[in-house]
C-alpha cells in the first residue's frame, strides 16, 4: 500500500529566506503527486500537482515542487517566503492503477512557521 | 465558479447521538470525498461516492456511512457518536477526465462530541 513521509513535522524560517519541505512515498509504478496548504482553521487548499509531463512543477503562491521518481521525493520548494505562508503543508498521493479507487494518501503534515 | 461547500460549520454532540454533515461539489464535479482529520490521527480516507453509488471506504466502522444524491451533493452520517469522533470533517469534491483526476477540498465541518 502507498505511503508518504514527510520528513519535518515542523519547520521554522525567517521571512525572505528560501525553504523546502521534504516529501517522500513508497514506490510505485506511476503515482499522481499533490501538496496542499491549510491554513489556521481551514480546509485544504491545493498548491500544485504532479500529474505527468514535466518533473518541475510550479504552484500558487510563488511555490514549486520537483518530483525525483528514482528517490520517489517530491519536496515543496520556495525561494523566499512570508509570513502569510505560516500553515500546514501535507504531501498527499493517489495511485491511479490501484484497482480502481482513488483516494488520497496524506503524510502527517509539516506545520511551516515564518518569523519576521 | 463556487468551490466545495459544507455545512453545518460546527456541530456539537453528545457520546450516543447521530450527527449529519453535508457536502455540495463543485458544478461538474461526479466524486465526492470524505476525510476525518483528528487530532494525532492525521487525513485519513474515509468514503468515496461517484454517480450516487458508495465505490469504497477507508478503514472505519459502518456506524460511518453516507449517501450521494442525484445533484451529486452528499451527506455523512455519523451513528452511535463516541468521543473519539471530535474531528475535521473535510470533503473533497473531483471529475475524472482523460485518466486524470484531482480533488478540491471545501473548508470542513469541526464535529465535536462531548
Amino acid at each position: 500500500a502507498q505511503s508518504v513521509t514527510q520528513l519535518d513535522s515542523q519547520v521554522p524560517v525567517f521571512e525572505e529566506a528560501p525553504v523546502e519541505l521534504r516529501c517522500n512515498y513508497s514506490s510505485s509504478v506511476s503515482v499522481y503527486l499533490f501538496w496542499y496548504v491549510q491554513y489556521p482553521n481551514q480546509g485544504l487548499q491545493l498548491l500544485l500537482k504532479y500529474l505527468s509531463g514535466s518533473t518541475l512543477v510550479k504552484g500558487i503562491n510563488g511555490f514549486e515542487a520537483e518530483f525525483n521518481k528514482s528517490q520517489t521525493s517530491f519536496h515543496l520548494r520556495k525561494p523566499s517566503v512570508h509570513i502569510s505562508d505560516t500553515a500546514e503543508y501535507f504531501c498527499a498521493v493517489s495511485d491511479p492503477f490501484s484497482g480502481g479507487y482513488n483516494k488520497l494518501i496524506f503524510g502527517a503534515g509539516t506545520r511551516l512557521a515564518v518569523h519576521p | 465558479e463556487a468551490g466545495v461547500t459544507q455545512s453545518p460549520t460546527h456541530l456539537i454532540k453528545t457520546r450516543g447521538q447521530q450527527a449529519t454533515l453535508r457536502c455540495s461539489p463543485i458544478s461538474g464535479h461526479t466524486s465526492v470525498y470524505w476525510y476525518q482529520q483528528a487530532l494525532g490521527l492525521g487525513l485519513q480516507f474515509l468514503l468515496w461516492y461517484d454517480e450516487g453509488e458508495e465505490r469504497n471506504r477507508g478503514n472505519f466502522p459502518p456506524r460511518f456511512s453516507g449517501r450521494q444524491f442525484p445533484n451529486y451533493s452528499s451527506e455523512l452520517n455519523v451513528n452511535a457518536l463516541e468521543l473519539e469522533d471530535s474531528a475535521l470533517y473535510l470533503c473533497a469534491s473531483s471529475l475524472y477526465l482523460a485518466g486524470q483526476e484531482t480533488q478540491y477540498f471545501g473548508p470542513g465541518t469541526r464535529l465535536l462530541v462531548l
